[in-house]
């Protein structure tokens, strides 16, 4: 069974770091893009940052460039995102997601595969 | 950057068809994936590439796309089919960036 597993989340104040993985079964890990989306509470949903299948390409949305890095280790099937310089509006549920035909990242493929999510509060 | 906005709420009768937008700019030059967000659980994918659908989604989910709108169509519309409802393109403008609707609350009558 094709599976993502998120975890990392937590509580974290303002200008402080968090690092979230997401354990990926049930495929081949290191022929598919993934992405971060996120949601706030009661919000839509943002996506946040993409990688490719090999980790060579990056893409990041605005409101986390500079702040945030997507890295990848295919040895272990986990996708990782350092989170830096927290601010509250980073609060949300993070998700990690599955590109439906692999690579490379950048093409406007879907998300087929969700993770269940984890959350991540930036509060004093 | 590349907005797309959707209606914020439809309401329709069991039995009944949904169609949810999904308004952008020669959106019809892109191509638009749909997914189904129910309270508490993580987004699933109903629609890609406009009209495709995947495994274990219901044919009473469609898709098309043309001009300035994407169509999200839900025909016999059942009570499980309530839900959040978003569309999703990737702008491969100077933005480089994946983009989701605003989102739509389907409820069922």
């Amino acid at each position: 069974e094709v599976q993502l597993l998120e975890s990392g989340g937590g509580l974290v104040q303002p200008g402080g770091s968090l690092r979230l993985s997401c354990a990926a079964s049930g495929f081949t890990f290191s022929s598919y893009a993934m992405s971060w989306v996120r949601q706030a509470p009661g919000k839509g949903l943002e996506w946040v940052s993409a990688i490719s299948g090999s980790g060579g390409s990056t893409y990041y949305a605005d409101s986390v460039k500079g702040r945030f890095t997507i890295s990848r280790d295919n040895s272990k099937n986990t996708l990782y995102l350092q989170m830096n310089s927290l601010r509250a509006e980073d609060t949300a549920v993070y998700y990690c997601a599955k590109e439906l035909t692999g690579d490379p990242v950048g093409t406007g493929d879907a998300f087929d595969i969700w993770g269940q999510g984890t959350m991540v509060t930036v509060s004093s | 950057s590349y907005v797309l906005t959707q209606p914020p709420s439809v309401s329709v009768a069991p039995g009944k068809t949904a169609r949810i937008t999904c308004g952008g700019n020669n959106i019809g030059s892109k191509s638009v994936h749909w997914y189904q967000q129910k309270p508490g659980q993580a987004p699933v994918l109903v629609i890609y590439y406009d009209s495709d659908r995947p495994s274990g989604i219901p044919e009473r989910f469609s898709g098309s796309n043309s001009g300035n709108t994407a169509t999200l169509t839900i025909s016999r519309v059942e009570a499980g089919d309530e839900a959040d409802y978003y569309c999703q393109v990737w702008d491969s403008s100077s933005d480089h960036s994946y983009v989701f609707g605003t989102g739509t609350k389907v409820t069922v009558l």
